[in-house]
């Protein structure tokens, strides 16, 4: 079985503009969440996907928004990037309330 | 105060020792998670527990739920294992939906010297 694919691994932009990071699911899980983890701090839940639609949110304003498509897998896009939002983006897929699997996670620079 | 806490903050440990971490929550939960991170990686799952105790290889995981405690237990550290070692509980809490959504501690960073 494949693990949870996250990509880019590193990437750098400007405040301002706007980024898209990508997750393949883990096969036959359903479920994507997603995490920002400032350094070092712990990830805070951003918010889960399930069956394509937005299934719960955390504390984070509407310029962070999310897909997931039909073979599950999943895009975080954030616009209007702040300098706050340079973080490690973390992606963890499970089959509904099950374990947790996660990516590697993209790290995210705002300058 | 946060509904995860974690402890110590920091560990240092000699090659062969025996550590324990602990994490205490405040919330009700359905189950507990132990993560490691090493530096700039992602998060590899440790284990997933909801009561008793679990054991892979060196290392050894318990949970009380009365006492709403976990502790996480390495036998005969190792310098490999030196990274950041997070407690997660899935909460039975109604995140606007969201089932299995994880609340976090913020790590214990363990270095073992050789």
């Amino acid at each position: 079985e494949t693990g949870v694919t996250q990509s880019p691994t590193h990437l750098i932009k400007t405040r301002g503009q706007q980024v898209t990071l990508r997750c393949s699911s883990q096969s036959g899980h359903n479920t994507v969440s997603w995490y920002q983890q400032a350094l070092g701090q712990g990830p805070q839940f951003i918010f889960q996907y399930y069956r394509e639609e937005e299934n719960g949110r955390g504390n984070f304003p509407p310029r962070f928004s999310g897909l997931q498509f039909p073979n599950y897998s999943s895009e975080l896009n954030v616009n209007a990037l702040e300098l706050d939002d340079s973080a490690l983006y973390l992606c963890a897929s499970s089959l509904w309330d099950r374990g947790s699997t996660f990516g590697s996670g993209t790290r995210l620079t705002v300058v | 105060k946060n509904e995860v806490e974690q402890s110590p903050q920091n560990l240092t440990a000699q090659e062969g020792e025996f550590i324990t971490i602990n994490c205490s929550y405040s919330v009700g939960i359905s189950a507990l998670h132990w993560l490691q991170q090493h530096p700039g990686g992602g998060i590899v799952s440790l284990f997933m527990l909801s009561s008793g105790k679990k054991k892979h290889g060196r290392l050894i995981a318990t949970i009380n739920i009365q006492e709403k405690h976990s502790s996480l237990h390495i036998t005969a550290s190792h310098p490999r294992d030196s990274a950041v070692y997070i407690c997660a509980v899935r909460s039975t809490r109604n995140y606007g939906g969201a089932t299995n959504k994880l609340i976090f501690g913020t790590g214990t960073l363990l270095a073992v010297q050789p």
